[in-house]
């Protein structure tokens, strides 16, 4: 089945404790994105990687990194997370970005005490 | 900074009403994308519109980009319960960097 996974599902961490969202796609996609949402504000794009080893900056890229080492994996990176970053988190990928078809992960709930 | 506005944020009617929904912004996006959210789920998408002007339709719902291609709206004919979540519009600024409106929360009651 066509899917992009995400894990862990749900984390509950506290501030400063590094941690890793991953995201793998099985469709053999070039472009992998990463946004937040948040109540009232919609979804905001973190990063995006166009293909392996090219990535760019969103609109919130401010306490994340991210890799793009091989084209199935995107994983979010957050080195000292802080209460701010508590949110929703999707991955998504597309065949291509821009007008392709973006497919979504079920989504990371993060809670960082 | 690009942002789109969304409106109504909340929109509750009867099953069998018709209902627009709104998505404005002062920039020009090269393409907009409509998505469908369910609970506990990702987004998906429903239409993409790429010409200033153009009309997409999915069955009852129907899809336009404004001339300008700073605004565009989502009109559903008669509304069933199935139409409930969370629609978002998303402009594709430049190649690959989305933005993604404010979110309209629709109920739709049987």
């Amino acid at each position: 089945e066509a899917q992009v996974t995400q894990n862990p599902r749900y984390l509950i961490t506290v501030t400063g404790k590094k941690l890793t969202v991953t995201c793998s796609q099985n469709m053999n996609h070039e472009y992998m994105s990463w946004y937040r949402q948040d109540p009232g504000l919609g979804l905001r794009q973190i990063y995006y990687s166009m293909n392996v080893e090219v990535t760019d900056k969103g609109d919130v890229p401010e306490g994340y990194k991210v890799s793009r080492k091989e084209k199935r994996n995107f994983p979010l990176i957050l080195e000292s997370p802080s209460p701010n970053q508590t949110s929703l988190y999707f991955c998504a990928s597309s065949q291509t970005g821009g007008l392709g078809t973006q497919y979504f992960g079920p989504g990371t709930r993060l809670l960082v005490l | 900074t690009q942002l789109l506005e969304q409106s109504p944020q909340f929109l509750s009617i009867q099953e069998g009403e018709n209902l627009t929904v709104y998505c404005n912004s002062s920039s020009v996006f090269s393409s907009l994308q409509w998505y469908r959210q369910e609970p506990g789920e990702g987004p998906v998408l429903l239409v993409t519109v790429v010409t200033g002007g153009e009309v997409k339709k999915l069955k009852r719902l129907t899809f336009q980009f404004g001339d300008a291609r700073k605004d565009s709206s989502l009109h559903i004919t008669a509304a069933q319960p199935g139409d409930t979540g969370l629609y978002l519009c998303a402009g594709l600024s430049g190649t690959y960097k989305y933005i993604f409106g404010t979110g309209t929360r629709l109920k739709v009651l049987a």
